[in-house]
């Protein structure tokens, strides 16, 4: 069974500045792939990020970007430059990679940003 | 092009009524997934859709909840005899094909008030 662990049920951060959002994972899978979304308060989820177990390079997206760590299998987003519209909830996810729940994704509990001019 | 779209964006039933939502995913996506979203169990997977078929209903949490999806397009998750922990926001997903490494796109939601 794979498991996602978000520890910081808010976050707080200044217009312009940066923040991590944390994400730690648990999968017995050899090669997986971890996602992150965004949530605002009209509830739509917005795909903003994927990291492959196996790519070389951490992902990157805009302001964007995963410091993925595979040995301590965390996976966190940072947001650069925040703005106002960032704020939102915040979720990581891993898909499942076999078996009849093929993609399926399990959430972690998400994390709420609050950005303050 | 257009995003996923789901129907009704609110509903508000009575405990032991049926209930049908639907969503529209996509043009092309071949697969399609439910989630259900509450504040005791966070996002939790319902059920999936390779095409018309569902391979994996486990998510599903009694035989109450039931889906469908024909032609490889629409799909309808249908609650029959709704009770109040039903209640939840229940979100559909597309994406081009079933797989840990397609993005999946998500509709705003159908919110589910059973009184």
């Amino acid at each position: 069974a794979q498991k996602i662990t978000q520890t910081q049920p808010g976050m707080f951060v200044q217009e312009k500045e940066a923040v991590t959002l944390d994400c730690t994972y648990d999968t017995s899978d050899p090669s997986y792939g971890l996602f992150w979304y965004k949530q605002p308060s009209s509830g739509e989820m917005i795909f903003l990020i994927y990291q492959g177990s196996y790519d070389q390079q951490n992902a990157t997206e805009g302001r964007y970007s995963l410091n993925f760590q595979k040995a301590r299998k965390s996976a966190n987003l940072v947001i650069s430059a925040s703005q106002l519209g960032d704020s939102a909830m915040y979720f990581c996810a891993i898909p499942s990679t076999g078996g009849t729940s093929y993609g399926k994704l399990t959430f972690g509990q998400g994390t709420i940003l609050t950005v303050h001019p | 092009g257009a995003g996923v779209s789901q129907s009704p964006s609110n509903k508000v039933t009575e405990k032991g009524k049926d209930v049908e939502l639907r969503c529209d995913p996509i043009s092309g996506h071949t697969a399609l997934y439910w989630y259900r979203q509450s504040l005791g169990q966070g996002l939790e997977f319902l059920i999936y859709f390779q095409g018309n078929s569902a391979p994996d209903k486990s998510g599903l949490p009694s035989d109450r909840f039931s889906a469908e999806r024909t032609g490889g397009s629409v799909s309808t998750l249908t609650i029959q005899r709704t009770q109040q922990e039903d209640s939840a926001v229940y979100l559909c997903a597309s994406s081009w094909i079933a797989g840990p490494n397609y993005e999946q796109y998500f509709g705003p939601g159908t919110r589910l008030t059973v009184t």
